[in-house]
Formats: C-alpha cells, structure tokens, sequence
C-alpha cells in the first residue's frame, strides 16, 4: 500500500542554518504530495504541495520537488528562523474518491538564537 | 470564515464513559475526515465522510463511530472509552478527494 517514509527527528539547528528534511515514498498511481507544518499546540497547518511530477512548491521560503525518478520529495529552507521550530509532517494523497492523506511520523524542528 | 472548529479543546474521560466530538467547517467541503495522532506516530485515520449521509471507515475506526447528518458537521463518537484511545484528534476537511485538506486545532483526550 501507500506509505511515506521521512527523516528521524528530531533535527537542531541554529538561526540561518541550511535545513533538509527527507521524505520518500511508495505509491500506486500518480499521488499529490504535501508538507504540513504544526506548530506547539496547534493543528497542523499546509505549508506547500505538488501534484505532478517535476513540479515545485514553495511558501514561506520553503520548497520541495516532486521527483518521481526517486519517489521523494524532500523539504528545504536556505536561512532557518527560531519561529520556524515546529513538527514538520510529509503526506500523500491519492486522486481518488475519498482518498485521505498518509502521513510520515514527523519530523521535529528546534531552532536556536 | 472560522475555517474548521473542533469542541472540546480538552477532556478526561473516565473507563466506559463515552463522548462526542464535534467538528464543524464552514468553507462547505464535501470531504470531511477524523484523524487520531499519537507520540511519534503521525496522524492515522478514523473515519471520513464524501458527503452529508455517507461516511466510511479509515484505518482505526475500532472503538468510534460517526455521523454526517449536515455538509458542515461530523462528529465523532466514542461510546466506551479505553485507555488506548488518549490522543489527540484531528478533524480536517477538503474539497474533493486528493485535494488540500484543511485541519482544526484539535482535541487533547486521557482516558484513565
């Protein structure tokens, strides 16, 4: 079945550091491919998506790309910020009916000053 | 727009007592879902609903059950309670099946 495997946490680093985080996975078909973030005591919140091969998405000066010759779709960030700490979750989805997301374990985020 | 809202924020709940868990959304999503999250384990999901009146089973639904009787609404019941469901649920909400889902800030439960 579907699956996302993504890094063990969880991952220190100090202010403008370079961040990756790794995400792979096993899917039938052509899923879209997601990055939530969750912040302390909250829900989890959608950071960037990408729904075909080769593409990108981008937000918050994150990216990822979806690369299907891998089947991964890896997190970065050039300049890591003390607010960007949090539990980062990578997650598939199939476009089909009813189709939820699979999520990784997550991967927690520690920035310091 | 609220967005999705999820009532109560927390809950103790003794053995054998039962509850519900209410989740509303107003961006009038057809898909809904309820997921649990465990330490370490991600999100796994209970139920989900592709519209008012149809709901289906997701990995671990033992234990819950759920209604959709409205677009906006779907609740979540637990009529026995064990130990083994202290975590914390997640209600989210799409607008079609592969789509973005849309999450709720959550309910912290412990069952002792």
């Amino acid at each position: 079945g579907n699956s996302v495997t993504q890094m063990e946490g969880p991952v220190t680093l100090s202010e403008e550091a370079f961040l990756t985080i790794n995400c792979t996975y096993t899917a039938t078909g052509y899923p879209s491919l997601f990055w939530y973030v969750q912040y302390p005591g909250e829900g989890l919140q959608l950071l960037l998506k990408a729904t075909k091969a080769d593409d990108k998405g981008s937000n918050k000066g994150f990216e990822a790309t979806y690369r299907k010759e891998t089947t991964s779709f890896h997190l970065e960030k050039g300049s890591v910020q003390v607010s960007d700490s949090a539990v980062y979750f990578c997650a598939l989805s199939g476009n089909q009916a009813g189709t939820a997301l699979i999520f990784g374990k997550g991967t927690t985020l520690s920035v310091s000053s | 727009n609220a967005g999705v809202t999820q009532t109560p924020k927390f809950r103790i709940l003794k053995i054998g007592q039962s509850m519900t868990l209410q989740c509303t959304q107003d961006m009038n999503h057809n898909y809904m879902y309820w997921y649990r999250q465990d330490p370490g384990m991600g999100l796994k999901l209970i139920y989900y609903s592709v519209g008012a009146g149809i709901t289906d089973k997701g990995e671990v639904p033992n234990g819950y059950n759920v209604s959709r009787s409205t677009t906006e609404d779907f609740p979540l019941r637990l009529e026995l309670a064990a130990p083994s469901q202290t975590s914390v649920y997640f209600c989210a909400s799409s607008y079609g099946g592969g789509d973005t889902q849309y999450f709720g800030p959550g309910t912290r439960l412990t069952v002792l």
